[in-house]
């Protein structure tokens, strides 16, 4: 059974820093890109960040470069988000997604989800 | 970035009737190399996370039950829910993956 389970949200601070996992079972994490999406009730669902499958090709959405970085550790099945310098309006549902296949899928819809991990941004 | 608007914000249907969802980009998702549409639909129920129903416009999910089903090339398209039940009650989005970043449209909130 394919499954995605996100884990590391929590409250932090403004300026703070978080690490978000992803951990994928019934499917090789290495055959997929693979995605960070977010969610608030303000600004719905915004997709920020992409990961080839040996990390060669990484995305970011303008909101988030330089601060953020998406990494993955295909030995251990988990793709990571760090979120550094973490604003209030970072507060939302961060979601992982599996995309299409690492060789011409860069372009594909998000096919599996995650549950979410809540992710608050408050002093 | 593309911009996606769906249309309505917010639909109510009773059980059996016909359910209509647009949604708009601000660029076709048209790639005239291999004549697909980079468009997906997205069923979000209370709760949960969204999961995909249609995607290359019109290419219905595995599993996703044949009343659903979209339309559209270009910049418009729909997706139809042919005879509404109540399981389907939720929020509906549409997405563009043609380039990055990828962006979906507001939501749509279908009721019964």
């Amino acid at each position: 059974q394919v499954q995605l389970v996100e884990s590391g949200g929590g409250l932090v601070k403004p300026g703070g820093s978080l690490r978000l996992s992803c951990e994928a079972s019934g499917f090789t994490l290495r055959d997929y890109y693979m995605h960070w999406i977010r969610q608030t009730p303000g600004k719905g669902l915004e997709w920020i960040s992409s990961i080839d499958g040996l990390a060669r090709g990484i995305d970011y959405v303008g909101s988030v470069k330089g601060r953020f970085t998406i990494s993955r550790d295909n030995a251990k099945n988990t793709l990571y988000l760090d979120m550094n310098s973490l604003r209030d309006e970072d507060t939302a549902v961060y979601y992982c997604a599996s995309g299409g296949p690492d060789v011409g899928g860069a372009y594909w819809p998000f096919q599996q989800w995650g549950r979410g991990t809540l992710v608050t941004v408050s002093s | 970035d593309i911009v996606m608007t769906q249309s309505p914000d917010s639909l109510a249907v009773s059980l059996g009737e016909r359910a209509t969802i647009n949604c708009k980009s601000s660029r076709s998702l048209l790639y005239s190399a291999n004549n697909n549409n980079y468009l997906a639909w997205y069923q979000q129920k209370p709760g949960q996370p969204p999961k995909v129903l249609i995607y290359w416009a019109s290419t219905r999910e595995s599993g996703v039950p044949d009343r659903f089903s979209g339309s559209g090339s270009g910049t418009d398209f729909t997706l139809t829910i042919s005879s509404l039940q109540a399981e389907d009650v939720g929020v509906y989005y549409c997405q563009q993956y043609y380039g990055g970043p990828f962006t979906f449209g507001q939501g749509t909130k279908l009721e019964i």
